[in-house]
C-alpha cells in the first residue's frame, strides 16, 4: 500500500539547518505531488509547501520563503525538506504527505488532499 | 489567506452519542474542504474530502456536509477510538490552511 517513510529525529542548534527526507512507496513517485506540514508541540497544523516530484517545481508558504528548500531524488523516490536559519520556534514535528488530487482548471491550480501522511520527524532546536 | 475557525474547541461526549463539529471559512471555499483525525503521537488521517466524500476505509458513521463557508463533520455514534483531535483543511485558495482543531473528549 502507499506509504511515506520519513527520516529520524533531529536536534539542531539555533542558526543551523536541518534536512528531512521522505521516501514514497506503493505508488508511482512522479505521478503525485508531495506537501510538507509542520506541527509545533501542542499546536495545530501549518502548511509549509509543495513539490512536484516529476518536474521538481515548488511552491512555498510565504512565511518560509528564503529559508526552506524542497528537492527530490527520483531514483530514490524520495523528497527532501531543508529548513535553514533555525530558531527555537521551529521546534516541531514535520510531516510529508502525498497529494493525489492536485488539479488545474482554466489556469487555476488547487493543491490536493493529504493522504497518506508520513509518520513525522521531530526537529528540536535548542542551544 | 483563508482562515478556518473550528467550534467548539473541545467537545465532551460519551461513546454512543452523536458528535457535531463545525468549521467556518473566512470566505467561500466552495466544496474544497477536508477533515482529518489525529490521535496522540500519530500523524493526521484523511477522513472526508471535498466536503462530503469519505476517504478509503473510513467507517460510515463519519459524514461531512456543507459548502461555501459553513461545514460540519458528524459522527453518528461515537466509538471509543473516535476520541481524538479533528482538523478541517481548505484547498480552494493558496496557501492551503487548516483550522485550529476540535478536541473530542470523553
Amino acid at each position: 500500500q502507499m506509504q511515506m517513510v520519513q527520516s529520524g529525529p533531529e536536534v539542531k542548534k539555533p542558526g543551523a539547518s536541518v534536512k528531512v527526507s521522505c521516501k514514497a512507496t506503493g505508488y508511482t513517485f512522479t505521478s503525485d505531488y508531495i506537501q510538507w506540514v509542520r506541527q509545533a508541540p501542542g499546536q495545530g497544523l501549518e502548511w509549509m509547501g509543495i513539490i512536484n516530484p516529476s518536474t521538481g517545481s515548488t511552491t512555498y508558504a510565504q512565511k518560509f520563503q528564503g529559508r526552506v528548500t524542497m528537492t527530490r531524488d527520483t531514483s530514490a523516490s524520495t523528497v527532501y525538506m531543508d529548513l535553514g536559519s533555525l530558531r527555537s520556534e521551529d521546534t516541531a514535528v514535520y510531516y510529508c504527505a502525498r497529494d493525489g488530487s492536485y488539479e488545474c482548471s482554466g489556469g487555476n491550480c488547487h493543491p490536493g488532499w493529504l493522504d497518506p501522511w508520513g509518520q513525522g520527524t521531530l526537529v528540536t532546536v535548542s542551544s | 489567506e483563508i482562515v478556518l475557525t473550528q467550534s467548539p474547541a473541545t467537545l465532551s461526549l460519551s461513546p454512543g452519542e452523536r458528535a457535531t463539529l463545525s468549521c467556518r471559512a473566512s470566505q467561500s471555499v466552495s466544496s474544497y474542504l477536508a477533515w482529518y483525525q489525529q490521535k496522540p503521537g500519530q500523524a493526521p488521517r484523511l477522513l472526508i474530502y471535498d466536503a462530503s466524500n469519505r476517504a478509503t476505509g473510513i467507517p460510515a458513521r463519519f459524514s461531512g456536509s456543507g459548502s461555501g463557508t459553513d461545514f460540519t463533520l458528524t459522527i453518528s455514534s461515537l466509538e471509543p477510538e473516535d476520541f481524538a483531535i479533528y482538523y478541517c483543511h481548505q484547498r480552494s485558495n493558496w496557501p492551503p490552511t487548516f483550522g485550529q482543531g476540535t478536541r473530542l473528549a470523553i
